[in-house]
């Protein structure tokens, strides 16, 4: 069966520091993974995805997210954080020839000032 | 280019009612879905279409739900009646072509309250 889990439910991080959103994966054959950042009252922004290639993937307002397939693991990254970046985030995965995308519960990202 | 269009934005309705959303996806975009997004959890997959075919309808509860994309463009979806667990953001998402690897794009959401 497949799946995604993202473990923290919820994400401090102050101003200017790294912050790490975590996302693991159970899928049969090859991951197709993305990530959605969801806005009050608004639908899901693409941020980024991975597909195949080069394992460090770079997205939108200065997002990147690195794949590791021995651990399953997709997890978001930024090497600063910015007070707007308070989101919830979600990460997705479709695996090769299974048609639905599966989503995690999602992760709560709060940057304080 | 413009995104994907829903509406309403909101809705409250008495339970056993029944009631509509509408869906505008990206203009050429083939694929069309429906998503149900419960408070404090992940968009759950209700339909998917091709064009105007259902691909994957594994997930909507057809004993009530209803879906349909006429001309393979507009989409809407229906429930009749609604049941308090309906009370969900209805996300509506288009991709180019369905592919694997497509980005879906996703509109505002309709947000549902049954009471």
């Amino acid at each position: 069966a497949q799946s995604v889990a993202q473990p923290e439910d919820q994400v401090n991080v102050a101003e200017g520091n790294p912050l790490t959103v975590k996302c693991t994966y159970s899928v049969s054959g090859n991951p197709y993974l993305f990530w959605y950042v969801q806005y009050p009252n608004r639908g899901l922004q693409f941020l980024l995805k991975y597909i195949t290639g080069d394992n460090l993937v770079k997205g939108s307002y200065g997002f990147e997210a690195e794949f590791n397939k021995s651990q399953t693991s997709f997890h978001l990254k930024k090497p600063s954080a910015l007070v707007s970046d308070s989101a919830l985030y979600f990460c997705a995965v479709r695996a090769y020839n299974f048609n639905k995308f599966y989503f995690g519960s999602g992760t709560k990202l709060n940057v304080k000032p | 280019e413009a995104g994907v269009a829903q509406s309403p934005r909101y809705k409250i309705i008495e339970k056993r009612q029944s009631v509509a959303f509408w869906c505008n996806p990206i203009s050429g975009h083939a694929t069309l879905y429906w998503y149900q997004q419960i408070l404090g959890q992940g968009p759950k997959l209700l339909i998917q279409f091709q064009n105007n075919g259902v691909v994957d309808d594994s997930q909507l509860p057809k004993d009530r739900f209803s879906a349909e994309r006429l001309k393979g463009v507009d989409s809407t979806l229906k429930i009749q009646p609604a049941k308090l667990e309906d009370s969900a953001v209805y996300l509506c998402a288009s991709s180019s072509k369905g592919y694997y690897t497509d980005t879906q794009y996703f509109g505002p959401g309709t947000r549902l309250t049954v009471l």
